[in-house]
């Protein structure tokens, strides 16, 4: 069965460190990933997300994700952080004719 | 504005009641998703119905239903409600049944008193 997983629970930075978010997926056949980022009192927003091509997506706001087949990963980037990207951050694949799969998610605080 | 909609955004009503959350889908799309999240048990996928049909089923209770009409709207039921069915639930849709990109309604806030 397909499986997504995200090993870091919560995450705290200070403004301007560089962010890296875990992400790795079980998945038979072809997968579609996904980032998608929950600001405090809204709704999921979609990131960025790979289909297919470079495996280096860049997003919105600064972030990037990378595919690395090899070790089943599509970890999430930034250079720098700002304290408005404190937020909830979802990474999410599904394949062929299945539904996507959430992880369980990543808290970041961003501290100032 | 991810074009999904959702009603009411929020609501409160007492244990044992039964209320009906309402989604309609981004225009054009055949998949509808609904997911629970909490504090304690953060997103967690209920149903899929694709195109009027149940196409995957996740953590839903016996106590809720799920229903996907033939405009493609759809509605969750949960009805003998509990303290711990407070929640955010959210309804997402998408093009297929699977693959696509889904994007996410504002939600529904429901309070259990």
């Amino acid at each position: 069965a397909q499986s997504v997983s995200q090993h870091n629970h919560h995450v705290i930075l200070s403004e301007a460190a560089s962010l890296e978010l875990g992400c790795n997926y079980s998945y038979g056949g072809t997968v579609n990933l996904f980032w998608y980022v929950q600001y405090p009192g809204q709704h999921l927003q979609l990131l960025l997300k790979y289909f297919s091509g470079d495996p280096l997506v860049k997003g919105i706001k600064g972030f990037e994700a990378e595919f690395i087949k090899s070790k089943f990963s599509f970890n999430l980037r930034k250079p720098s952080v700002q304290w408005s990207d404190t937020a909830e951050y979802f990474c999410a694949a599904s394949g062929g004719y299945q539904k996507v799969t959430f992880g369980t998610g990543t808290k970041l605080q961003v501290i100032p | 504005d991810s074009g999904v909609t959702q009603t009411p955004k929020h609501l409160i009503t007492a244990t044992g009641q039964r209320v009906t959350l309402r989604c309609s889908p981004r225009s054009g799309d055949l998949s509808v998703y609904w997911y629970q999240q909490s504090l304690d048990q953060g997103l967690q996928f209920l149903i899929q119905y694709y195109n009027g049909e149940e196409r995957a089923k996740g953590n839903i209770l016996e106590r809720f239903s799920a229903q996907q009409f033939p405009d493609l709207h759809s509605e969750l039921n949960l009805s003998s409600l509990e303290l711990g069915d407070s929640a955010l639930y959210f309804c997402a849709s998408s093009e297929t049944q699977g693959g696509n990109t889904i994007y996410f309604g504002e939600g529904s806030w429901l309070t259990v008193v």
